[in-house]
């Protein structure tokens, strides 16, 4: 069965970066685009962008530009999820989501917690 | 502010029948692309519920269904059970932005 298994929460100080793992398994890795989503306390979702694992192509949405950096590692099937200059406003859960218009399969999620 | 409009919270008894509406514009439903649906138990990740309008993946009850008009679509479950107590996200393709957009989520309460 599909799996998406990201990596533990964090807790990081204004201004550091953080990386954050999703782990997939049950498929084959190269064939459907990763999505990461994100949602901050009592919000909606919000899209961050997009990796495609064949070849590893990214879209980023406008707001994370410059901030945000997608990689995958097809050896591990494991997509990673980069965002520097933490600011407060990045305290959020993040998800991976597997898809393309429609996300199938989502991870468990990853609190991010930001303190000044 | 989300680009599609979702009311915030909607409650219902047991049993009873709730429509909850997604609202776009001519870039996103109102041109033609299509709507999913996410449900979102507390404390857990979104799944899927509805895709492509009126979709359902398979283990999704016929209790769910989804439907689309215009510039809006809506997501309606009959038979209200306890479990369906969730919050419910919309999401479709905007072409001015190139991208998918969500709403911003409806709280359902089973009362």
């Amino acid at each position: 069965q599909v799996q998406l298994v990201q990596s533990g929460a964090e807790v990081k100080k204004s201004g550091a970066s953080v990386k954050v793992s999703c782990k997939a398994s049950g498929y084959i890795f190269t064939s459907y685009y990763m999505n990461w989503v994100r949602q901050a306390p009592g919000q909606g979702l919000e899209l961050m962008g997009r990796i495609n694992p064949n070849g590893g192509s990214t879209s980023y949405a406008q707001k994370f530009q410059g901030r945000v950096t997608m990689t995958r590692d097809t050896s591990t099937s494991t997509m990673y999820m980069e965002l520097s200059s933490l600011r407060s406003e990045d305290t959020a859960v993040y998800y991976c989501a597997r898809g393309g218009r429609h996300f199938d399969h989502w991870g468990q999620g990853t609190l991010v917690t930001v303190s000044s | 502010q989300s680009v599609l409009t979702q009311t915030p919270s909607v409650s219902r008894a047991p049993g009873q029948r709730v429509t909850i509406s997604c609202t776009g514009n001519s870039s996103n439903i109102g041109a033609g692309h299509d709507v999913h649906w996410y449900q979102q138990l507390p404390g857990t990740a979104p799944k899927l519920l509805i895709y492509g309008n009126n979709n359902r993946p398979s283990g999704v009850p016929d209790r769910f269904s989804g439907s689309k008009s215009g510039t809006s679509a809506s997501l309606a479950i009959t038979g209200l059970q306890a479990e369906d107590e969730a919050d419910y996200h919309c999401q479709s393709y905007d072409s001015s932005l190139s991208d998918s957009v969500f709403g911003g989520g409806t709280k359902l309460t089973v009362l």
